[in-house]
C-alpha cells in the first residue's frame, strides 16, 4: 500500500494543453516534495511545499498543498514536449521513529507536439 | 561543477552473485541516501548516512543488503547473493543539510539486471 498515491498514472496529452496531476495520502506531511526524472536520470528537485494551502509557481507550473497537509497537485498550463518525464511528490514523515521522504509512484507525463 | 556520480551505470549479473554499487557524493555534503526504484513504482528508501552518526538502515529489505560511507565521502552499497527481485535501478543522493526536508541531489543511478 502506498502512502502518496499519485494520479493519473500515464498520461498523455497534445501540447498546449493544460493538465493536473495528483498526489494524496490520509496521512499529514510536514512538507511535500514535487521532483521531475527523465530517463537514464536521477530525479531533479522542483519545488518544496510547507505550509497548508500553499501555492507556488514555476513558470507554467503552479504546486498547491492542500489546507489539511495531505494532499497536492501539480498544473501545467500550455503544456511543452519538454514537459515530458516522470513527476514525483514526495512527502517528509515520521517513520519508524525518524523522519523519512515517502515517494509516491509517479505520473508518467508524455507532451505529443 | 560535479554532481552526485553513480557507478557502474548498467550491470548485469547472476541470480546468486553478489554486486557493488557506488556512489560518489557533492564534495562537502554529509547526507547521503541510497533509494531503489523498480519499474512502475517511485522511490523506496534504503539507507541514511549524516555525518559521523550512525547510519540509518531501517529501509533496507533484508540482511542480504549492506552499505558503508568512507571517509564520509564515497558509498558502497552491496547486495549479497542477489536475487531477482533485486532487479531494480539504484539511486544515491546526497545533501549539504540533514534531514529530507532539504534538497536531495541525486545521480543518475545503476541499473541492476539479475539474471
Amino acid at each position: 500500500t502506498q502512502l502518496l498515491e499519485q494520479s493519473p498514472q500515464f498520461l498523455s496529452i497534445q501540447e498546449g494543453e493544460n493538465l493536473t496531476v495528483y498526489c494524496n495520502s490520509s496521512s499529514v506531511f510536514s512538507s511535500l516534495q514535487w521532483y521531475r526524472q527523465e530517463p537514464g536520470e536521477g530525479p531533479v528537485l522542483l519545488v518544496t511545499v510547507v505550509t497548508g494551502g500553499e501555492v507556488k509557481k514555476l513558470k507554467r507550473l503552479t504546486f498547491q498543498f492542500g489546507d489539511a497537509r495531505k494532499d497536492s497537485s501539480l498544473h501545467i498550463t500550455a503544456a511543452q514536449p519538454g514537459d515530458t518525464g516522470l513527476y514525483l511528490c514526495a512527502g517528509t514523515a515520521i517513520i519508524q521513529g525518524a523522519q523519512k521522504l515517502v515517494f509516491g509512484q509517479g505520473t508518467r507525463l508524455t507532451i505529443n507536439p | 561543477g560535479a554532481g552526485v556520480s553513480q557507478s557502474p551505470s548498467n550491470k548485469v549479473t547472476e541470480k546468486g552473485k553478489d554486486v557493488e554499487l557506488r556512489c560518489d557524493p557533492i564534495s562537502g555534503h554529509t547526507a547521503l541516501y541510497w533509494y531503489r526504484q523498480s519499474l512502475g513504482q517511485g522511490l523506496e528508501f534504503l539507507i541514511y548516512f549524516q555525518g559521523n552518526s550512525a547510519p540509518d538502515k531501517s529501509g533496507l529489505p533484508s540482511d542480504r543488503f549492506s552499505a558503508e560511507r568512507t571517509g564520509g565521502s564515497v558509498s558502497t552499497l552491496t547486495i549479497q547473493r542477489t536475487q531477482q527481485e533485486d532487479s531494480a535501478v539504484y539511486l544515491c543522493a546526497s545533501s549539504s543539510r540533514p534531514g529530507v526536508s532539504y534538497e536531495q541531489y541525486f545521480g543518475p543511478g545503476t541499473r541492476l539486471t539479475v539474471t
